[in-house]
């Protein structure tokens, strides 16, 4: 079955950096992109952006553009996602997740099919 | 970017009730709208896609509809573990955005 497995949780200071991993197992990596979705305590969904596990092409959220790296490695079929200059309002519970592109009728639609069990990371002096 | 805006925030509901979620985009997203549900502690589940059509392996008491600007989200006969927070996400452009959940508890 598909699953999706984050490293554990992180405790880091202001202005450090933190790289979170997310291995993929139950399906061959390279066919389907994987987006990183954070959210912070009592707020919504925020998506950061993803990698396309055959190619690296990445897409970035411009909220995070300069602060955050995706990357990927296909032998081990697990990627990464490491964001920089960290915040104390980047404390947040961060997901990866699976895009699935589906089509139907000759449309395509994209939609977050399996989630990563998600990775806490607490900002703080 | 376009914003989502989900309504009610939060709602009471009993065993075997209908419950209706409402979710508007900021601009016409077609039909390019999700659905998740999140339980307390638990990553989000997906539930809908392309507004109206349900993911393999969600029970039919799930149901999704509209198109544009407008999308609900109606739950028949809510069961005890349909209690959670619902949250509608659109994929019609970058950046991909979330409606701010509805939160569905016991009355």
């Amino acid at each position: 079955q598909v699953q999706l497995v984050q490293s554990g949780a992180e405790v880091k200071k202001p202005g450090a950096s933190v790289r979170v991993s997310c291995k993929a197992s139950g399906y061959t990596f390279t066919t389907y992109a994987i987006h990183w979705v954070r959210q912070a305590p009592g707020q919504r969904l925020e998506w950061m952006g993803g990698i396309s596990a055959v190619n690296a092409k990445t897409k970035n959220s411009q909220k995070f553009q300069d602060r955050v790296t995706f990357t990927r490695d296909t032998s081990a079929s697990t990627a990464y996602m490491e964001l920089r200059s960290l915040r104390s309002d980047d404390t947040a519970v961060y997901y990866c997740a699976r895009v699935r592109v589906a089509s139907i009728t000759g449309g395509m639609w994209s939609y977050f099919d399996y989630w990563g069990q998600g990775s806490l990371v607490t900002v703080s002096s | 970017d376009i914003q989502m805006t989900q309504s009610p925030s939060s709602l009471s509901a009993s065993v075997g009730d209908r419950v209706t979620i409402t979710c508007r985009a900021s601009q016409s997203i077609s039909n390019s709208l999700n659905w998740y549900q999140q339980r307390q502690g638990q990553a989000p589940k997906h539930l809908i896609f392309a507004a109206s059509t349900l993911q393999t392996g969600i029970p039919a008491r799930f149901s999704g509809s509209g198109s544009g600007t407008e999308f609900t989200l109606t739950i028949n006969s809510l069961q005890p573990e349909d209690f959670a927070t619902y949250y509608c996400q659109q994929s019609s452009s970058f950046p991909v955005t979330f409606g701010g959940g509805t939160k569905v508890e016991i009355k």
